[in-house]
């Protein structure tokens, strides 16, 4: 089974300075890998999302990710951000080849504090 | 744009008690799940369902465990007798096809007393 690695719980930064919250996963076979933002009282929202093609991913409010197959690795960044960002954010990933599983395992989730 | 919508936001049960929460998917997906989140812990899948079955499901969901779609527009979520380890943020998600990418509702805190 897959395993989600979210190496930091707690990412304090000053607004408009950038920031990369760090995800490992478990498998080193292809895999379908997502970020997803929680706002406080609310429910989970795709940020990114990475299928095939492209390493570097783009997703909403300025965010991107870069999968690194050779490092297991699907860090998230912003290169400057925003009051509005603090939020919990969650690395999640799925191994649907080879007879896996299309649900995706989620990491603990990585609280991102920004500061004015 | 389209929402998963979750009732109700907050629920307070005796230990014992049967609950159901309640989902409204997005209407044209085909694919439904429930995930929970225990305070301060990672979020874990439950169940998946797709064509009226139940397609996968965790250790987690066991017999107390139900989901049904009784309609064409809710999903639901039964526990049968809660237990004071039920409490927890219950999230209900919804897909256009597996693997692309959840939609997820805004939770039910549910607080088994």
């Amino acid at each position: 089974a897959q395993s989600v690695t979210q190496l930091d719980s707690q990412v304090p930064v000053f607004e408009e300075a950038p920031v990369e919250l760090r995800c490992n996963y478990s498998s080193s076979v292809s895999v379908y890998l997502f970020w997803y933002v929680q706002y406080p009282n609310q429910g989970l929202q795709l940020l990114l999302k990475y299928l095939s093609g492209s390493t570097l991913v783009k997703g909403i409010n300025g965010f991107e990710a870069e999968f690194n197959k050779s490092q297991t690795s699907f860090h998230l960044r912003k290169p400057s951000v925003h009051i509005s960002d603090t939020a919990e954010y969650f690395c999640a990933v799925s191994d649907p080849r080879r007879g896996g599983s299309y649900i995706p395992t989620f990491g603990r989730g990585t609280s991102l504090i920004v500061h004015p | 744009e389209p929402e998963v919508t979750q009732t109700p936001s907050h629920q307070v049960t005796q230990m014992g008690q049967e609950v159901i929460l309640r989902c409204v998917p997005i209407s044209n997906h085909l694919y439904f799940y429930w995930y929970r989140q225990i305070l301060g812990q990672k979020v874990e899948f439950l169940v998946s369902f797709y064509n009226n079955e139940i397609s996968e499901k965790s250790e987690i969901f066991d017999d107390q465990f139900s989901v049904e779609r009784p309609d064409g527009s809710n999903f639901t979520l039964k526990i049968r007798s809660t237990k004071l380890e039920d409490s927890a943020m219950y999230f209900c998600a919804s897909s256009e096809a597996e693997g692309g990418g959840y939609t997820f509702g805004s939770g039910t805190r549910l607080t088994v007393v």
